[in-house]
């Protein structure tokens, strides 16, 4: 069907530990979108990738866009308690949102 | 940082009964969403709105729900007949365009009782 899958869906770390969640679609995808929602809050965009193996750096945070483009990955490098939430990867045609990978960090 | 402005925070409405979400999207943005979220699950997109028109919508989009822009600004979803399953976090969202990102409200909870 139309599924974004990710995995894993939940991910505990110890603070400082890296973390990688990916995100695949069954379907070429135009690009892809990634947002974080943190617990209790609303989803925040974080970026868009649209080239064929893409990388995108914000900070610790790295993205990066299969060349296929049928996959796309999100890396915290070193991560912190700041980094607690769920983060979703979106393909905009038809607005489907991934499963989604639930980050939690132990201090 | 301009936001994406929704009421009620939180709405509590007999099953059976019409609720009307509002939403006040961000000025210049040209596009407008409606998601839900059933508690901690994943987000279901619900429709789009361009133009003054839907421009999508999801197989969970069925006569029962609606959306409206009624005049300039606020972008309303209405829920009619509610079931127990309606409960959820309703997110509004609105982009500068259709491949932009989204910027999302703080959402409505809606709890049918």
């Amino acid at each position: 069907g139309q599924q974004v899958m990710q995995i894993p869906q939940y991910q505990h770390v110890q603070e400082g530990e890296d973390f990688t969640t990916y995100c695949n679609s069954s379907t070429t995808l135009s690009n892809i979108q990634w947002y974080k929602q943190r617990p209790g809050g609303h989803p925040v965009f974080l970026i868009q990738l649209v080239k064929s193996g893409e990388v995108k750096k914000q900070k610790r945070l790295t993205f990066q866009f299969g060349e296929a483009k049928k996959n796309s990955s999100l890396h915290i490098t070193a991560t912190q308690t700041t980094d607690v939430g769920t983060y979703f990867c979106v393909r905009t045609y038809k607005y489907i949102f991934g499963t989604g990978t639930r980050l939690k960090v132990l201090a | 940082e301009p936001e994406v402005t929704q009421t009620p925070s939180h709405q509590v409405t007999q099953m059976g009964q019409e609720v009307i979400l509002r939403c006040v999207p961000i000025s210049n943005h040209l596009y407008f969403y409606w998601y839900r979220q059933i508690l901690g699950q994943k987000v279901e997109f619900l429709v789009s709105f361009y133009n003054n028109e839907i421009s999508e919508k999801s197989e969970i989009f069925d006569d029962q729900f609606s959306v409206e822009r009624p005049d300039g600004s606020n972008f309303t979803l209405k829920i009619r007949s509610t079931k127990l399953e309606d409960s959820a976090m309703y997110f509004c969202a609105s982009s500068e365009g259709d491949s932009h990102g989204y910027t999302f409200g703080s959402g409505t909870r809606l709890t049918v009782v």
